[in-house]
């Protein structure tokens, strides 16, 4: 299983893109990247998936370079409610589980 | 937008006793999981269930807890005899099938305190 690697943490202001890497060196040809967001005592929220290039949704953007060593979560125009711990994942397909790391706990500031 | 349940909201519990989590996934989801958080922790797998099976559990998911599906709706977690480290937010979870390609719709959890 590919282990990731992103900050900690990291505070924004309000109405700024903020843009959080995570790095995947071992990802394996059958996974996916997989970003999800969790509130405070809630159920983590799945915000966004891809495997190569560029995928948008109407929440997120995700940028996966070539080599699909990494990858980049962008939030455009954060809001205070958008303050929430962003995890990425990398699970193969077919997996049965998903394995959380501990995320980057973004900050939005207003 | 459908969505999964979760109950009770908050379960508390003194230690030896038995608890049972309910979840209702969405209903034309196969496949189901539990999770748990405990506070200021990582998200932690516990098991997954297809075809009215375990299709893969963790080391946490030992002979104190059960998964069943006991009709066409519901998915408990069973806990036989809690300890105080159980205590956690535990997490329902289900998709339409397994796999990175398909995302996973969690419940809102039930904290589970054991004293």
């Amino acid at each position: 299983l590919a282990k990731t690697t992103q900050p900690i943490s990291m505070d924004s202001y309000e109405g700024q893109e903020v843009n959080i890497t995570c790095s995947h060196n071992n990802i394996a040809t059958n996974d996916y990247i997989t970003w999800y967001q969790q509130f405070p005592s809630q159920g983590p929220r799945f915000i966004i998936q891809g495997y190569k290039t560029k995928v948008t949704n109407e929440v997120a953007s995700l940028f996966i370079p070539a080599d699909r060593k990494s990858s980049t979560l962008s939030l455009p125009r954060v809001s205070l409610s958008d303050t929430a711990v962003y995890y990425c994942l990398v699970v193969p397909t077919g997996a049965n589980n998903l394995f959380f790391g501990t995320g980057t706990r973004l900050t939005v500031i207003p | 937008e459908p969505e999964v349940t979760q109950t009770p909201s908050h379960q508390v519990t003194q230690m030896g006793q038995e608890v049972i989590l309910r979840c209702v996934p969405i209903s034309n989801h196969l496949y189901f999981y539990w999770y748990r958080q405990i506070l200021g922790q990582k998200v932690e797998f516990l098991v997954s269930f297809y075809n009215n099976e375990i299709s893969e559990k963790s080391e946490i998911f030992d002979d104190q807890f059960s998964v069943e599906r006991p009709d066409g709706s519901n998915f408990t977690l069973k806990i036989r005899s809690t300890k105080l480290e159980d205590s956690a937010m535990y997490f329902c979870a289900s998709s339409e099938e397994a796999g990175g390609n398909y995302e996973q719709y969690f419940g809102p959890g039930t904290r589970l305190t054991v004293t």
